[in-house]
């Protein structure tokens, strides 16, 4: 992997209103594409991830999307809660090993109640 | 899901001397583990790759001979800051996967201040 570039860098919504946070990468080569929630003090924790062979993965209020031709993929969280509020990661590697990832830039997600 | 630990959490030191940092797997085994140094409202930065049995792959501009890496078992990395600086005061983190192609699990991350 190689640069990862996220935005926006800080996020601010109301309570039950939708985040969408995007990333692009350069390494046409990757093909695993996580996400991760890190709170204030902790590490990371992964939240989803999605492989090139699909372009769409939801699991309940978080969905993320590919595109593999314009190398962007975005984070989508649906009615948003005020546990929601953190720093969230994009991240790129490759699936074929031990997970490996570079990671972008970081967004904080503030959830206003 | 699986767990990664950390131990110490949190790590105060002089200048000068060294720290030791432990990544655990706790409910699998894992030849491969990562470590990561995260600077504050900064990325996670990839430092060097652990290798149970061999020595560790360090990413570009990481000092091999300061950041120690020792993979002595499947169940543990350990990360030494050799003669610390106030500049290597960050958040350092661990991952490991269980196996080939599946997720990998941070650890809670280790807060090191050199004094």
């Amino acid at each position: 992997g190689e640069n990862v570039e996220q935005h926006p860098s800080t996020l601010s919504v109301q309570e039950g209103d939708s985040a969408v946070i995007k990333c692009t990468y350069s390494d046409s080569a990757s093909n695993y594409f996580p996400w991760y929630k890190q709170e204030l003090g902790k590490g990371p924790q992964l939240i989803i991830d999605i492989r090139s062979n699909v372009g769409e993965k939801k699991d309940q209020r978080i969905a993320v999307t590919l595109n593999k031709t314009a190398k962007h993929f975005s984070l989508h969280i649906t009615e948003t809660q005020p546990e929601d509020s953190a720093v969230y990661f994009c991240a790129e590697g490759f699936s074929g090993g031990y997970q490996k990832v570079t990671f972008g830039t970081g967004t904080k997600l503030q959830v206003i109640p | 899901g699986a767990v990664v630990s950390q131990h110490p959490s949190r790590v105060i030191c002089k200048s000068g001397t060294s720290v030791k940092i432990e990544c655990r797997s706790l409910d699998f085994q894992a030849t491969t583990m990562f470590w990561y140094r995260q600077f504050p409202k900064q990325s996670l930065m990839l430092m060097a790759t652990s290798n149970e049995g061999s020595k560790a792959t360090y990413e570009q501009g990481v000092e091999k001979d300061k950041f120690l890496i020792n993979h002595a078992s499947l169940t543990l990395s350990t990360l030494t800051v050799t003669s610390a600086h106030p500049e290597d005061s960050s958040f350092y983190i661990c991952s490991a996967s269980r196996q080939l192609n599946t997720e990998a699990f941070f650890g809670q991350g280790t807060r090191l201040t050199v004094v």
